[in-house]
């Protein structure tokens, strides 16, 4: 297995416009995750699915931030409209049952907002 | 919070040498679980122990639990230089899910 595979490694764009992030977890993990990591603020847990069904989207900062999984081999997070603010790398994780085995992180997205 | 929070901030070693970095946590939890993390990458899964394990090993990895004291310690052995990383904790706080502590930045000098 290739692993979990995030798109695209970086991305640069400007203020106020429309970002997609993209996750294709491996195959045969029920659970998918997303996170944001800062200097400031650490890795904190954005949104997570079960089964392509949003469990949890507590963590998401706000209205502007979305995340989507239409099927179990890929997901979408998406930002609209984008502010410098959310620079940060963003990360995907898929597990089989958290509570039995780890996650497997993607490698991230380098997200720059300017 | 019930993410866990790692002590030291930073680590300092000789090649050869252990390094250990200490995780506390706030709320009972199921499993807790060590990460590493190297600059630009994701975060890579060493060991996850369960909440009625006292001990686990992996290779020169040894990780210790105690629920009594919620606090967990990680040990390198005979650290080497690719062992230069970030080392975070992550705790369940009881709901299976983890959330991640700040990270121990553990530099191995050669």
């Amino acid at each position: 297995d290739a692993g979990v595979i995030q798109s695209p490694r970086h991305e640069v764009t400007e203020m106020g416009q429309e970002v997609t992030l993209r996750c294709k977890p491996i195959s045969g993990h029920d659970y998918l995750f997303w996170y944001r990591q800062t200097m400031m603020r650490g890795l904190e847990l954005l949104i997570y699915f079960n089964n392509n069904v949003p469990i949890d989207d507590s963590g998401m900062p706000e209205d502007r931030f979305s995340a989507k999984m239409p099927n179990a081999s890929f997901s979408t997070l998406k930002i609209q409209p984008s502010e410098p603010r959310d620079s940060a790398v963003y990360f995907c994780a898929s597990s089989p049952f958290p509570g039995m085995d780890g996650y497997t992180f993607g490698s991230g997205t380098r997200l720059t907002v300017v | 919070s019930q993410q866990g929070e790692e002590d030291p901030q930073a680590l300092s070693i000789q090649e050869g040498e252990n390094a250990t970095m200490n995780c506390s946590y706030k709320t009972s939890i199921n499993n807790l679980q060590w990460y590493r993390q190297n600059s630009g990458r994701g975060l890579v899964h060493l060991i996850l122990i369960r909440s009625n394990e006292r001990e686990k090993h992996s290779g020169r990895l040894r990780v210790t639990l105690d629920t009594s004291k919620k606090s967990s310690s990680l040990l390198i052995t005979a650290s080497r230089a690719a062992d230069t990383a970030s080392y975070f904790c992550a705790t369940d706080g009881g709901s299976y899910i983890p959330t991640f502590g700040r990270g121990t930045s553990l530099i191995v000098h050669p």
